[in-house]
């Protein structure tokens, strides 16, 4: 089954405690990115990737990282986690101009 | 800056009725306009999109209104069901830059009451 998958599903972290969460696609596609969603601002993006070792910042990328080392993988981190960094992440893959949403992955930094 | 704005914020309807969410957009770059929808503790998925080439897009009960000149587009939810009850995102992306950049509103919240 074609699917992007995500881990942990639910965190809850205390600040400054270094967080991976990771995300994986079966698709073979070539552009993964990931999104942060807060009540009334929608999605908004942190980071994407083109391709392995091609990434580039979106409209949120302050506090995050991301590798992309592997087609299919591209874990995002969170080296010292505050709490305005609490919210619901998506990570998503993409074919052609339609995006595949992984389930999510509710983060609460205490 | 918020590159497509989404209208209303929050919407409930009656089972049977209309529903209707409004997108504007300011980018006359922008030439594809998916809409996502998102059903709790899911991701998004797509739903329906449409193409500047075209003024409407109809799939099923879920139809796409394009009007280019004005820089608007609609989704109007024909005899909504309460399983139509999600959040809506529409999205913008433009042709030529980074392949898959999509830039979303801020969602719409449907509720219907049966």
């Amino acid at each position: 089954e074609a699917q992007v998958t995500q881990n942990p599903r639910y965190l809850i972290t205390v600040t400054g405690k270094k967080l991976t969460v990771t995300c994986s696609q079966n698709m073979n596609h070539e552009y993964m990115s990931w999104y942060r969603q807060d009540p009334g601002l929608g999605l908004r993006q942190i980071y994407y990737s083109m391709n392995v070792e091609v990434t580039d910042k979106g409209d949120v990328p302050e506090g995050y990282k991301v590798s992309r080392k592997e087609k299919r993988n591209f874990p995002l981190i969170l080296e010292s986690p505050s709490p305005n960094q609490t919210s619901l992440y998506f990570c998503a893959s993409t074919r052609g101009v339609e995006q595949f949403f992984g389930p999510g992955t509710r983060l609460t930094v205490l | 800056q918020q590159q497509v704005k989404q209208s209303p914020q929050s919407l409930i309807v009656q089972k049977g009725g209309i529903s209707i969410i409004n997108c504007a957009y300011e980018n006359t770059a922008f030439d594809y306009f998916p809409w996502y929808q998102q059903f709790p503790g899911k991701g998004p998925a797509l739903l329906i999109a449409i193409r500047p080439d075209v003024s409407e897009k109809k799939e099923g009960r879920f139809t796409i209104s394009f009007n280019k000149s004005a820089k608007q587009f609609s989704l109007h939810i024909m005899d909504s069901q309460p399983g139509d009850s999600a959040t809506y995102f529409c999205a913008a992306s433009k042709r030529g830059s980074t392949l898959g950049r999509l830039y979303f509103g801020r969602g719409t919240q449907l509720t219907v009451w049966p």
